[in-house]
């Protein structure tokens, strides 16, 4: 079955260092959303990207996230400099926008310490 | 967006049906009604999404008000896999919005 691919699953930093997270989206989905998930903030949209094109990053902290497409197989978020507050669970999720009201499929997140 | 109410918590017999609950009184014509849910320690996934008509899939049934004012997701017999966070979502959705997910029902499932 086709599946979102998060990279890493899981990271242990330390606050003010760069942290990358890498979204493999579903081979021809042309839409890719990032979330945050935290026990007090429930999932949160970050981001959104169309044809590799941002639409939305209003959810983002600009001064420390950023979301970039390089190419339609790959999406990254990276945060520099982290800090604790960051700590949270991220999703990738991907959709095809060419029919509506398509599903989403979501990948299986990166768990995100920041000490 | 149009916003949705649900209970915070449900719970369940093993082999039972569950009826979860969603109101959307706002909802405007145009919107969808959508079911994601998420199982521990995973993303959300799909369930099921309808506009007017009750729909039915592997997974579940969904049962829409006439006014569409409320919608029902039907799990016609619980097993310990569907224990999850069931959240209905309403989309208006040109094929770019994204989700906005409320905090959903947590279905706990007795054996």
């Amino acid at each position: 079955d086709a599946r979102v691919t998060q990279t890493p699953r899981h990271k242990v930093t330390e606050m003010g260092q760069e942290v990358t997270m890498r979204c493999q989206p579903i081979l021809g989905h042309n839409t890719v959303f990032w979330y945050r998930q935290t026990m007090m903030q429930g999932l949160e949209l970050l981001a959104y990207f169309r044809n590799r094109a941002p639409l939305d990053d209003s959810g983002m902290p600009k001064d420390r996230f950023s979301a970039e497409m390089p190419d339609a197989t790959l999406a990254t978020l990276k945060i520099q400099p982290s800090e604790p507050r960051d700590s949270a669970v991220y999703f990738c999720a991907s959709g095809s926008d060419r029919r509506r009201h398509e599903k989403l499929f979501f990948g299986s997140g990166t768990q995100l310490s920041v000490l | 967006d149009a916003k949705t109410t649900q209970p915070n918590s449900m719970e369940s017999n093993e082999e039972e049906p569950v009826h979860l609950p969603c109101n959307h009184s706002t909802i405007s014509g145009t919107d969808y009604i959508h079911w994601y849910r998420q199982l521990p320690s995973q993303g959300p996934e799909y369930v099921i999404h309808g506009l007017t008509s009750n729909v039915n899939n592997r997974m579940a049934s969904l049962a829409i008000a006439e006014d569409r004012k409320s919608s029902t997701l039907i799990l016609h017999r619980a097993t310990l896999r569907d224990a999850a966070v069931y959240y209905c979502i309403l989309t208006r959705y040109s094929g770019n919005t994204p989700l906005v997910f409320g905090k959903g029902t947590r279905l706990s499932v007795i054996a």
